[in-house]
């Protein structure tokens, strides 16, 4: 069966700070792949999908990047942490080439002071 | 713009009673949903999922409901347990890859 692995669970860091999230996939091979992010009380923002390996597509404009090294992981990164990038971001599969079936990590919460 | 909303934010309902949570959505066009169950701290739980060719599909313990007439979704829980307790939202496609969620709806099971 397929699993997603996200980590770290919790994060701590100060502003300026860079960042490094990553989350892998078992079981399956050419996982579509997400990073979303989550606030307090709101519906789910995607930050950035990738079909294939090198291949990213950004949804927002903001302070992070994300990048796919191997087929079934995904990073996701800053280079200096801004307060407004505290957040439950979570990393998401799917196997299908539309999006459908989308199955979540576990999610990082990320404190950013 | 399009969006998926929810009729209650809260929940509370009696254990071994039956649960229904509603969601409205706004695109017609929209043609695949989900429902996911949130605990605290934790990554949406994918429970079940249906097609607009369809206007019921069950699972264990949990139906999904889709009118799309009045483009209302719903999520019956058989025998709420207190291992329900949860936010649940629903989700749809808008597009490839662009998912839409609600905000969500706080589930309380009462002992």
């Amino acid at each position: 069966s397929q699993t997603i692995h996200q980590w770290p669970a919790t994060l701590v860091q100060p502003v300026g700070s860079p960042l490094s999230l990553e989350c892998t996939v078992e079981g399956t091979s050419n996982p579509n792949l997400y990073w979303y992010r989550q606030a307090a009380g709101r519906g789910l923002q995607l930050l950035f999908y990738s079909v294939g390996i090198g291949q990213i597509s950004s949804e927002v404009p903001q302070n992070l990047s994300a990048s796919r090294p191997q087929d079934r992981q995904f990073i996701l990164s800053s280079k200096k942490l801004l307060l407004s990038d505290s957040g439950f971001y979570l990393c998401a599969w799917s196997p299908d080439s539309r999006g459908e079936k989308l199955f979540f990590g576990s999610g990082t919460q990320l404190s950013v002071l | 713009g399009e969006s998926v909303g929810l009729h209650l934010p809260t929940l509370s309902v009696q254990e071994g009673d039956n649960s229904i949570i509603n969601c409205a959505y706004s695109n017609s066009a929209s043609d695949y949903f989900i429902w996911y169950k949130q605990e605290s701290g934790k990554g949406p739980q994918f429970i079940i999922d249906i097609r607009s060719n369809m206007d019921k599909r069950q699972g264990q313990r949990v139906t999904v409901l889709l009118n799309k007439t009045v483009k209302h979704l719903s999520l019956q829980i058989a025998a709420t347990q207190p291992g329900d307790s949860a936010v649940y939202f629903c989700a749809e496609i808008s597009g490839t890859y662009k998912y839409i969620f609600g905000t969500g709806t706080r589930l309380k099971v009462l002992a």
